[in-house]
């Protein structure tokens, strides 16, 4: 009863390398969002979505890029991946703007 | 822009005893939630708290929201192993994304 699934759980890339990260929701919200959590940091908002199509920017969305074309996904690409990337990625959903977060697991990513 | 300060970030408590976990905010808010993660997990809702004055209980854990103070506490009463995760207040400013605390991660030990 996930409701919302990310995609890869885990992945190993090479410095330089484009991915994308993808997260799937069953739940019809109108909200997405990316967060990246490092130690010592918390949650970090990169980008979100507040429809179809729209989107806005996050505190550390530098080195990333999203595309939402349909309610069900959100998609978070790293254009050239870096080191600095290295972190576990996390996607919320939310019914409005102001109800909390229901999150994903979380894709771990490494970039050597 | 909002900040969102919890503390402490680290906690080492024994089996049994008491402790609070605080939420500082910068921004007046009236909603504010927290999240549990245990190790390798993902975030979990605990506590919604959506006026002043407000105050949830589930268990051993309590949490209150004093708006005017700008300030949430998560109580833990009698702790217990279970209880060892990574909490986290996150603050709701309305029409945009929630701001998250850093995490205390509360390790309870016999």
């Amino acid at each position: 009863d996930a409701g919302i699934t990310q995609s890869p759980r885990h992945k190993v890339t090479e410095t330089g390398t484009p991915v994308t990260l993808r997260c799937h929701q069953t739940e019809n919200h109108r909200y997405m969002y990316w967060y990246r959590q490092d130690p010592g940091h918390g949650l970090r908002l990169i980008h979100y979505s507040y429809g179809v199509k729209d989107t806005d920017k996050g505190e550390v969305s530098d080195g990333y890029s999203v595309s939402r074309s349909k309610t069900e996904d959100f998609l978070l690409t790293l254009e050239s991946a870096t080191s600095s990337q290295t972190s576990v990625y996390f996607c919320a959903i939310s019914a409005t703007g102001g109800r909390g977060y229901t999150f994903g697991s979380g894709t771990r990513l490494t970039v050597v | 822009e909002l900040k969102v300060e919890q503390n402490p970030l680290f906690l080492s408590m024994q089996e049994g005893k008491n402790y609070t976990i605080y939420c500082n905010y910068s921004t007046t808010s009236d909603r504010l939630y927290w999240y549990r993660q245990d190790p390798g997990k993902s975030l979990e809702s605990l506590f919604v708290l959506l006026s002043n004055g407000a105050v949830k209980q589930e268990g051993r854990l309590m949490a209150s929201l004093d708006t005017k103070a700008r300030l949430s506490t998560l109580h833990i009463t009698a702790a217990v192993h279970d209880l060892s995760a990574t909490y986290f207040c996150a603050v709701d400013m309305g029409n945009t994304p929630l701001v998250f605390g850093k995490g205390t991660r509360l390790s309870v030990i016999a």
